[in-house]
């Protein structure tokens, strides 16, 4: 059965350091979605992208946010200037159609520790 | 806005008995609601779900249940045993994603 798989599972950061994080969704989906868990909490809704374009963001993605797709099968989150706040684990998802009425799939999740 | 409710926040059940989790969404065009079952350190994996044309939808021990009109849908676990225990959470759709219930911490005594 098709998997969503991110890398990597584990990213240590420093305060302030760019990373990247990376996700292949199912091949035919045409969703995509970024949520993050901070330790013990709920998913929270980040972002999502069809058409090479945001569809939906939440107030959590700021300007220091951004995803791309740049090709036919990655899709990334990369957080330009991280914060202590931003450690997390992030969850990529993906979908066949949007609007919420799909089911969602998600990836196993990268945990990232900003130091 | 957009909100979802989940209660209890933690259930503790003896092996066998029965676990009911319920959420309660604000938004009333939602039509799909799924709900995710989480292991420590995985990835939410769909359990079961349930379209608003329909009220009811069981898969063997697993069975959840819409009231469209009250705004509220519950997971139904049955006969449950010690792997059932995990974090559960339900979602209700926004308009390009999923809201998050709170989630509910699930033990199941042996």
């Amino acid at each position: 059965e098709p998997e969503v798989t991110q890398t990597p599972s584990h990213q240590v950061t420093q305060m302030g350091q760019e990373v990247i994080l990376r996700c292949v969704p199912i091949s035919n989906h045409l969703y995509f979605y970024w949520y993050r868990q901070i330790l013990g909490q709920k998913v929270e809704f980040l972002v999502s992208f069809y058409n090479n374009e945001i569809s939906e963001k939440s107030e959590i993605f700021d300007d220091q946010f951004s995803v791309e797709r740049p090709d036919g099968s990655n899709f990334t989150l990369k957080i330009r200037s991280t914060k202590l706040e931003d450690s997390a684990m992030y969850f990529c998802a993906s979908s066949f159609s949007g609007r919420g009425t799909d089911t969602q799939y998600f990836g196993p999740g990268t945990r990232l520790t900003v130091l | 806005g957009e909100n979802v409710e989940q209660h209890p926040s933690t259930l503790s059940v003896q092996e066998g008995d029965s676990a009911v989790i319920k959420c309660t969404y604000s938004d009333s065009a939602s039509n799909y609601f799924p709900w995710y079952k989480q292991e420590l350190g995985k990835r939410p994996q769909l359990i079961i779900d349930i379209r608003s044309n329909v009220g009811e939808k069981k898969d063997q021990r697993i069975a959840v249940t819409l009231n469209k009109t009250a705004k509220h849908f519950s997971l139904h676990i049955t006969e449950t045993q010690p792997e059932d225990s995990a974090v559960y959470f339900c979602a209700a759709p926004g308009t390009y994603k999923y809201i998050f219930g709170t989630g509910t911490r699930l033990k199941v005594l042996a």
